[in-house]
């Protein structure tokens, strides 16, 4: 089946930084790609959707300039989380969809500290 | 808008027993139903999906849901479970086939020995 990574599965940064998270789909090319946040022992809020070559749409409520997302290519889409603060600590999950089906990444765990 | 209860925040059964996770969804048209496993420290796996024809579908793992559309419910069961069955199962629904999909609050399952 389809796979989809996730750099770095986790990262530690200090409260003011910025971090970077790429997703891949390594064999399969993804005009879409999804982002979410998960809490612990929570669900998956979707935070946009983002589209090769094309702006990323942002859900009501995620600070568009504090979780950039970029989607060079059809492969690659990028979340940076700018001057990250503890409250943005999460599980940060992408996914990539074909015309048929949605893959999920394995996730990246973000701590600020 | 779309969106999706699942009723039941935490479930043990025996291993051996049957099983049934209850989803309820919230949504004007005909939805889209998917059913995910995350493991602990794991991505989300499809176990099964709904997009039209049988209202019962069959999944991977020994797993089945049933779209009911009078009860706006889209049930998973499986007639035994395995230790290995031991994770967090989200119900999942969409309003054209995987453009965002909304995931429910999730069910823990424990499996007894």
């Amino acid at each position: 089946g389809a796979v989809v990574s996730q750099h770095p599965s986790w990262v530690i940064c200090k409260s003011g930084t910025s971090v970077k998270i790429e997703c891949r789909s390594l064999d399969f090319q993804a005009t879409t790609m999804f982002w979410y946040r998960q809490f612990p022992k929570q669900s998956l809020m979707l935070m946009a959707t983002s589209n090769e070559g094309s702006k990323a749409t942002y859900e009501q409520g995620v600070e568009k300039d504090k979780f950039l997302i970029n989607h060079a290519s059809l492969t690659l889409s990028t979340l940076t989380v700018t001057s990250a603060h503890p409250e943005d600590s999460s599980f940060y999950i992408c996914s990539a969809r074909d015309p048929y089906e949605q893959y999920f990444g394995p996730g990246t765990r973000l701590t600020v500290t | 808008a779309q969106s999706v209860t699942q009723p039941d925040i935490h479930i043990t059964v025996s291993e051996g027993a049957s099983l049934e996770l209850r989803c309820n969804y919230s949504y004007g048209a005909t939805p889209y139903l998917f059913w995910y496993v995350q493991s602990p420290g794991q991505g989300l796996q499809l176990l099964l999906k709904y997009f039209s024809g049988d209202t019962l579908v069959q999944g991977i793992k020994g797993f089945e849901a049933e779209f009911k559309r009078s009860q706006s419910s889209f049930n998973l069961r499986k007639p035994s479970v395995h230790w290995s069955d031991a994770a967090e199962y989200f119900c999942a629904v969409g309003a054209v086939s995987y453009d965002k999909v909304i995931f429910g609050p999730g069910t823990s399952l424990s499996v007894i020995p």
